[in-house]
């Protein structure tokens, strides 16, 4: 079974430039979640989708950030304008549903603002 | 809000020597419980998780862990390090039975000494 997929693996960019992360979750995956890890931190949620609905994004920092899930399987993450402490990696996650208990994850995008 | 407390950045200890990893959390309700381990440039991988159900949770590569209510925690444990286990591990909690994101604590380096 393949996992979850994340593109590209790794990206540097300006600051206030902009930058999208693409991620395609697991074959049959209706809940997906999109996390950013800090250096040195856990990994914190950003926003978590149903089919093609947002279930939370309270954590999302919608002044720059953006996500869609237009047809329910492919994720895009977006970061407009970028700034400095928006370097981190950026986690994609699946599972079957929101009851399911175990998520896989995605290598993860590191990005570098620079 | 519910929070998760590793104690300890980083733990060391001799190949063959038993591995405690410290975890709490802070909840009004008893959450899902997850250990998730992270090796270099990778996603993370779940080790082990206590839904409901017996208190003494295994999971793989000879890990397991024990939910402690009246303590609040969820310690992680091996009885005989090897040098694979060296990697970043992370404590989550989900209070959403099932249904919500989780919420990592800051992860703990393991260090194998040979």
């Amino acid at each position: 079974e393949a996992g979850v997929a994340q593109s590209p693996r790794y990206k540097i960019i300006e600051k206030r430039q902009s930058v999208a992360f693409w991620c395609n979750p697991i074959s049959g995956h209706a809940t997906l979640y999109w996390y950013q890890q800090i250096l040195g931190q856990g990994p914190k949620l950003l926003i978590q989708f149903q089919n093609n609905g947002v279930v939370d994004d309270s954590q999302l920092p919608k002044d720059r950030f953006s996500a869609e899930r237009l047809k329910g399987v492919d994720s895009t993450l977006k970061i407009q304008p970028a700034k400095l402490e928006d370097s981190a990696v950026y986690l994609c996650a699946s599972s079957t549903d929101r009851w399911d208990t175990e998520a896989f994850f995605g290598q993860g995008t590191r990005l570098t603002v620079v | 809000a519910q929070s998760v407390t590793q104690l300890g950045s980083h733990v060391s200890v001799s190949e063959g020597a038993l591995v405690l990893l410290r975890c709490n959390y802070s909840s009004s309700v008893p959450p899902y419980l997850f250990w998730y381990v992270q090796y270099p440039n990778q996603g993370l991988q779940l080790l082990l998780k206590y839904t409901t159900g017996a208190t003494l949770v295994k999971g793989i590569n000879g890990f397991e862990a024990e939910f402690k209510k009246s303590e609040t925690s969820f310690h992680l444990t091996k009885p005989s390090a090897h040098m694979s286990d060296a990697a970043e591990y992370f404590c989550a909690a989900n209070s959403g039975g099932g249904a919500d994101g989780l919420t990592f604590g800051k992860g703990t380096h393991l260090i194998i000494q040979p």
